[in-house]
């Protein structure tokens, strides 16, 4: 059984341009979520996703993060016009019901620089 | 959503003692989840200990959880050089969870 899996694992882009992270979550996992962790930082909510409700965005820090779902299984979240600070690891979990309820199961992340 | 605070931020011991790290909260929750992190990868599940649940075991680790104080500690005994890690606490009572930033624990060999 494969974990959940994120691509790529490590990103160097330069300031301005445009980048896409992907997400395969556990195959029957109908929740996602997007963090973010700075460097010996905790994580911080970015977006969490649960079968076909309307996603909670409420953890995007600006309009430049969109994330987005397909047929409830790959997920990709999308940074336009990077700027230095959104250097980060980017992880992805998914879980088999409500994140309350249920363990999160992560992947190993995507390192973002930009330079 | 809330987010648990752990403490300390960092714990240093020797081989074959034991770690204690607390987690506190602030509203009513459903459940507690403690997470491990290894340098450069995602988190790891450990262990859930519901809201009506005083202690749980599993292996060497040990939860216990007062809602009346809102705190939670997780104990790791006979520790070993792979139990260096970040241990998180996530309070369970929304559709999302939230992370503190952890207890960056330091087993010596």
């Amino acid at each position: 059984g494969a974990g959940v899996s994120q691509s790529p694992s490590n990103k160097v882009t330069e300031k301005g341009k445009d980048v896409e992270l992907r997400c395969d979550p556990i195959s029957g996992h109908t929740a996602l979520y997007w963090y973010r962790q700075s460097l010996g930082q905790g994580l911080e909510f970015l977006i969490y996703f649960q079968g076909n409700s309307a996603p909670d965005k409420s953890g995007l820090p600006s309009d430049r993060f969109s994330a987005e779902r397909t047929g409830g299984s790959v997920s990709t979240l999308t940074i336009q016009r990077t700027q230095q600070e959104d250097s980060a690891v980017y992880l992805c979990a998914s879980s088999l019901g409500q994140s309350y309820n249920s363990p999160l199961h992560f992947g190993n992340g995507t390192r973002l620089t930009v330079t | 959503s809330q987010q648990g605070e752990e403490d300390p931020q960092a714990l240093s011991i020797q081989e074959g003692e034991n770690a204690t790290m607390n987690c506190s909260y602030k509203t009513s929750i459903n459940n507690l989840q403690w997470y491990r992190q290894n340098s450069g990868r995602g988190l790891v599940h450990l262990i859930l200990i519901r809201s009506n649940e005083r202690e749980k075991h599993s292996g060497r680790l040990r939860v216990t959880l007062d809602t009346s104080k809102k705190s939670s500690s997780l104990l790791i005994t006979a520790s070993r050089a792979a139990d260096t890690a970040s241990y998180f606490c996530a309070p369970g009572s929304a559709r999302q969870l939230t992370f503190g930033s952890g207890t960056q624990l330091t087993v010596l060999p």
